[in-house]
């Protein structure tokens, strides 16, 4: 079966500008999470999606928001980019929210470059 | 609060000599453990997972993991090292904090290159 589809592969964007990341997860799975890996910060946990509603929130600014639509396909929009938003986000998805014995299937990532 | 150390950020073998990665953790409940690969402009793949069943998980490509819970660590081993395992390798504890509340915690990675 496919898995973690994440569009596009690359983004190149100006400061101030907004932008737009999608993931398609596994089919059947669904729940998504963003996370955002620089070099400095390491994989920090952005934000989890399951059943089109929010379950979970890392510590980032208002500026990075999210969305899940019914057919568990999530967006996650950045908005007013600054040139500290350049990373690879990555996109996981998984089959139950609650349930810890499943590991995550981590989609290829988008490359976001604000310049 | 839980929370991954990687003891090593870089970890350099010879190809055919043993593979280890340390990794030691802190949780406040019981955790799952995993340990993920990654490869160059790659997303993260799962070699292995420990959800409390043996304390001794195997793993793709090899790879074999320990959970010692009196010493808070959870080791990748891996007896051969061959080049294709050069990457980066991310040990990752999972907790539910309460209710429905859980949580993907990283380490800061470990560079494994193999010399030939």
């Amino acid at each position: 079966k496919a898995g973690v589809t994440q569009t596009p592969r690359y983004l190149i964007k100006t400061r101030g500008q907004q932008v737009t990341l999608s993931c398609s997860p596994i089919s059947g799975h669904r729940s998504v999470s963003w996370y955002q890996q620089t070099p400095g910060q390491g994989l920090q946990f952005l934000f989890e999606y399951f059943s089109e509603t929010q379950r979970n929130k890392g510590n980032f600014p208002g500026r990075f928001s999210g969305r899940q639509f019914s057919n568990s396909r999530s967006e996650m929009n950045v908005s007013t980019l600054e040139l500290g938003d350049s990373a690879l986000y990555l996109c996981a998805s998984r089959y139950s929210y609650a349930d810890s014995n499943y590991g995550y299937t981590f989609g290829s990532g988008t490359r976001l470059t604000v310049v | 609060a839980q929370s991954v150390t990687q003891l090593d950020s870089h970890v350099s073998v010879s190809e055919g000599t043993p593979v280890l990665l340390r990794c030691n953790y802190s949780s406040s409940y019981s955790p799952s453990l995993f340990w993920y690969v990654q490869h160059p402009n790659k997303g993260l793949q799962l070699l292995l997972k420990y959800t409390s069943a043996a304390t001794l998980v195997k793993g793709i490509n090899g790879f074999e993991a320990e959970f010692k819970k009196s010493e808070t660590s959870f080791h990748l081993t891996k007896p051969s090292a061959h080049m294709s395992d050069a990457a980066e390798y991310f040990c990752v504890v999972g907790e539910n904090s309460g209710g429905s509340n859980y949580k993907l915690t990283f380490g800061k990675g470990t560079l494994l290159t193999v010399n030939p």
